[in-house]
Formats: structure tokens, sequence, C-alpha cells
């Protein structure tokens, strides 16, 4: 199962608007609503932040926001901060010989 | 508290095993799904194997024949017993919930990690 595709890094000034996309197929991303995305900073563990396509857990900041069109599904940050600085990481359910996949993985910079 | 503790990592020669646990508290382990997620040095996310509530087990390529995962309900604990181990599986292991017991595909809560390290 190969990993779902993300730019490797993204950038914005503080209080943009920045988008990450993550790239499947029809039998993962596409095919399916249990698409998620996690933050991840430094020596940390990752931190669910979205959960089928679009939904936010309690306590995370509704600046983060998902969707998806086709095979392809994006995370969104409003109003960029420099505690989002962190890599993020989308996953998928997929019908390959495993469950689950990630993604490729994205440095998000703030400048 | 909700939280999930791994334990178990290490040097290790090639060729060796070691078992790693995650000791979970707050919820049941055997009412989730539970998985093994690695990330080398440097590296991204991968996803290594999964027990199913019902109990199946899925693992990814690379580990496939040599890990196995398993769960002991009257220690709440979750484990990964790895063999024939390699460089590549060097690695921070962590363990992860998924959402729901009935399986979501999404990981809500995560452990600190435990590093396993493959080397002569």
């Amino acid at each position: 199962q190969s990993a779902l595709t993300q730019p490797a890094s993204v950038s914005g000034s503080p209080g943009q608007s920045i988008t990450i996309s993550c790239t499947g197929t029809s039998s993962d991303v596409g095919g399916y609503n249990y698409v998620s995305w996690y933050q991840q900073h430094p020596g940390k563990a990752p931190k669910l932040m979205i959960y089928d396509v679009s939904n936010r857990p309690s306590g995370v900041s509704n600046r983060f926001s998902g969707s998806k069109s086709g095979n392809t599904a994006s995370l969104t940050i409003s109003g960029l901060q420099a505690e989002d600085e962190a890599d993020y990481y989308c996953s998928s359910y997929t019908t390959s010989s495993t469950p689950y996949v990630f993604g490729t993985g994205t440095k998000v910079t703030v400048l | 508290e909700v939280q999930l503790v791994e334990s178990g990592g290490g040097l290790v020669q090639p060729g060796g095993s070691l078992r790693l646990s995650c000791a979970a508290s707050g919820f049941t382990v055997s009412s989730n799904y539970m998985s093994w997620v690695r990330q080398a040095p440097g590296k991204g996310l991968e996803w290594v194997s999964v027990i199913y509530s019902g109990g199946s087990t899925y693992y990814a390529d690379s580990v496939k024949g040599r890990f196995t995962i398993s769960r002991d309900n009257s220690k709440n604990t979750l484990y990964l017993q790895m063999n024939s181990l390699r460089a590549e599986d060097t690695a921070v292991y962590y363990c992860a919930r998924d959402l729901s017991g009935s399986g979501s595909y999404n990981f809500d809560l995560w452990g600190r990690g435990t590093l396993v390290t493959v080397s002569s």
C-alpha cells in the first residue's frame, strides 16, 4: 500500500489561511469518508485534528477544517498562528491489503 | 484518566526480538480497535498493525510474518511481539486507539511512544 501524497511543506504568515492536500485513490480517500488529519509537534505524539473528513474532536480549534473532493482530501488552517507550526499527516481507511494508510506528511512553517 | 503508556523499547541486535507493551487506563482495550504506528527517525508515520475488538488482526506488509499483535484483557494491555528485527525497524513505536469501538479508522488517543533501535 503506497502512502497518500501530501506536499512536503507549506508556509504562511500569521493570520493567513493555508491548505494542505492529501491525494489518494478510489480505494482509499476517494471511496470512503474515513479520512483523518493529525498534528505532530517535534518529539510529541500525533494529535487528532479532523476525523471522518470534516469533523473536529472536542477541544480542537475551529480554525481547523477538513474537506474532500474526489480522491483528494484537504486540511485548511485559518488565522494561522505560531503554535500551528508542526508536521501534519492525513490518514485513510483503504481496501488494499492493509486497512490503514498514512500520508507522507507536510511541514507547516509560520513565517 | 484516559491514557496509553508504552514500554519495552530499547537497543536490540539485528535478528533479535523485543516485546512492546501498551498499558491502557480509563477505557477497555478489548472493546476498541487498537493499533501500533511507528515513526523512523526524521520520517513520517507508518501504520504497523491493528487488532479489532472482535480479535481479527492485520499487519503492514513490511512486518507481516515477523510481528504479532495481541492483548491481555485481564491486564488491559496491548502487545507487539517483534521478531527477526531489522535495522529498518528502528523507530518510535506508538500505540493508538480507534475513535470508535466498531472501527472508524481515526486514532483519537495516542501514547507517548517507545523507541526501538536495531543495531549491532
